[in-house]
């Protein structure tokens, strides 16, 4: 089965600063999907990035861009010029070709610092 | 993007009675409907996987008896909490997976809250 690890419980950046998150996954799948959300306090899910597997260059939606390593397993998030309305909770998610369902990491809870 | 609704948003109800809860593709259709429970401080936890017109699939050990789920159409999916008790307490979200394309994005509802008194 696979799964995600996301192994910063807890992240903080100062205010217009860069961060990562981290996200490494365990699959012997060749064609997948990966995700980033991000959930504010408001709760609601937000879809901030998707990259599929079979693309080589590395997904980028503004400020937020991915680092995709397919080899290494790893998908981290790098978030630029960080915002105050970025703070939230950063799910990394993995979805294989054939499934249905959206397998979750653990989450990240980003802090911003004025 | 696509949008997903959820409702009610927050639902308060007595000890043994049954609630509700709609999740609505507005834009688009979904075949595939997903819920899920999320408790504080945690990741979500698939529930079930709702098809349109077929039964749904429950993870292990959800009990399917007590979560009801329907997905009459293709835009619409209900679950509905039955003898609800106050250990059902929690936040529920809703998900549809988009029927066009690749079909291999997810979107989520705002979610809601239960509350069992």
């Amino acid at each position: 089965a696979q799964t995600v690890t996301q192994s910063q419980p807890e992240m903080s950046v100062q205010e217009a600063e860069t961060v990562t998150l981290s996200c490494t996954y365990d699959t012997s799948e060749s064609d997948y999907y990966l995700f980033w959300y991000k959930q504010p306090p408001s709760r609601q899910m937000i879809l901030v990035i998707r990259q599929e597997a079979y693309k080589q260059q590395n997904a980028t939606e503004n400020r937020f861009s991915v680092n995709f390593q397919k080899a290494a397993k790893s998908f981290s998030l790098k978030i630029s010029d960080s915002q105050l309305g970025d703070a939230a909770m950063y799910f990394c998610a993995y979805k294989s070709q054939g499934a249905q369902k959206l397998v979750f990491g653990q989450g990240t809870r980003l802090t911003i610092n004025p | 993007g696509a949008v997903v609704s959820q409702h009610p948003s927050w639902v308060i109800c007595k000890s043994g009675t049954s609630v509700k809860i709609e999740c609505r593709s507005l834009d688009f259709q979904a075949t595939t409907m997903f819920w899920y429970r999320q408790f504080p401080k945690q990741s979500l936890m698939l529930m079930a996987t709702s098809n349109e017109g077929s039964k749904a699939t429950y993870e292990q050990g959800v009990e399917k008896d007590k979560f009801l789920i329907n997905h009459a159409s293709l835009t619409l999916s209900t679950l509905t909490v039955t003898s609800a008790h106050p250990e059902d307490s929690s936040f529920y979200i809703c998900s549809a997976r988009e029927s066009w394309g690749t079909g291999n994005t997810i979107y989520f509802g705002e979610g809601s809250w239960l509350t069992v008194v």
